[in-house]
């Protein structure tokens, strides 16, 4: 099992540009979770899917888009980058949406916006 | 709307230094206290999940307690491989985590 996988590692964009983290999972996991990690803050949820075709928002979702067509894959999207996306990106992945199960994260992704 | 506090900010320790990091969370519904270890540059890797009010579980040096308002994580003799940032989070019934900011932990031998 290769667990969470994100890429790219880093990337930098300017502002107004727009791109996609990608993450995947090959554990099956149903739930699935976007966040951003920024000094002094802790990590931040973003968006979140609790199976293929179901995304919700999270506590800061603004700026950025989702989707699941497969259990798989949940790519992070952002529509028009701005100075304030700057931050480290975790995707993270849970077997089911039950109380007891944890989150196993991927690596993340530092994004530079300028 | 659902809190979660660490203190301290950051703690230094020389090897076999005992002491203990403070998580205080406020949640509408607890559903599970997640404790991660996060090492620079990489993900939060899971240690515990406590689910009630006086439930403790151990690996290695560290334990963890929880209390209706806050949990503890306990390390005992520490050596500098646990030099980490050790994050709390609570899992609420709106199916989501909310985060601390986490407690910088430096060991020095």
């Amino acid at each position: 099992n290769a667990g969470v996988t994100q890429t790219p590692k880093f990337q930098v964009l300017k502002t107004g540009q727009s791109m996609t983290l990608q993450c995947a999972q090959d554990m099956n996991h149903e739930y699935m979770s976007w966040y951003r990690q920024d000094p002094g803050m802790g990590l931040r949820l973003i968006h979140y899917s609790v199976g293929a075709g179901i995304t919700d928002q999270g506590e800061v979702p603004n700026g950025y888009n989702v989707s699941r067509s497969t259990t798989e894959d949940f790519p992070l999207r952002l529509l028009s980058a701005a100075p304030s996306q700057t931050s480290v990106y975790f995707c993270a992945s849970t077997p089911s949406t039950g109380p007891g199960e944890t989150q196993y994260f991927g690596p993340g992704t530092r994004l530079l916006v300028l | 709307e659902d809190q979660v506090t660490q203190s301290p900010e950051a703690l230094r320790l020389q090897e076999g230094e005992s002491s203990s990091l403070n998580c205080s969370y406020t949640v509408s519904g607890l559903r599970g206290l997640f404790w991660y270890r996060q090492d620079p540059g990489k993900g939060p890797e899971f240690l515990f999940t406590l689910y009630s009010a006086g439930e403790e579980k151990e690996k290695e040096r560290l334990k963890a307690t929880l209390t209706k308002k806050e949990s503890f994580l306990h390390i005992t003799a520490p050596k500098p491989e646990d030099s980490a940032t050790y994050l709390c989070a609570v899992y609420n019934y709106g199916q989501n985590f909310v985060f601390g900011p986490g407690t910088r932990l430096s060991v020095l031998p």
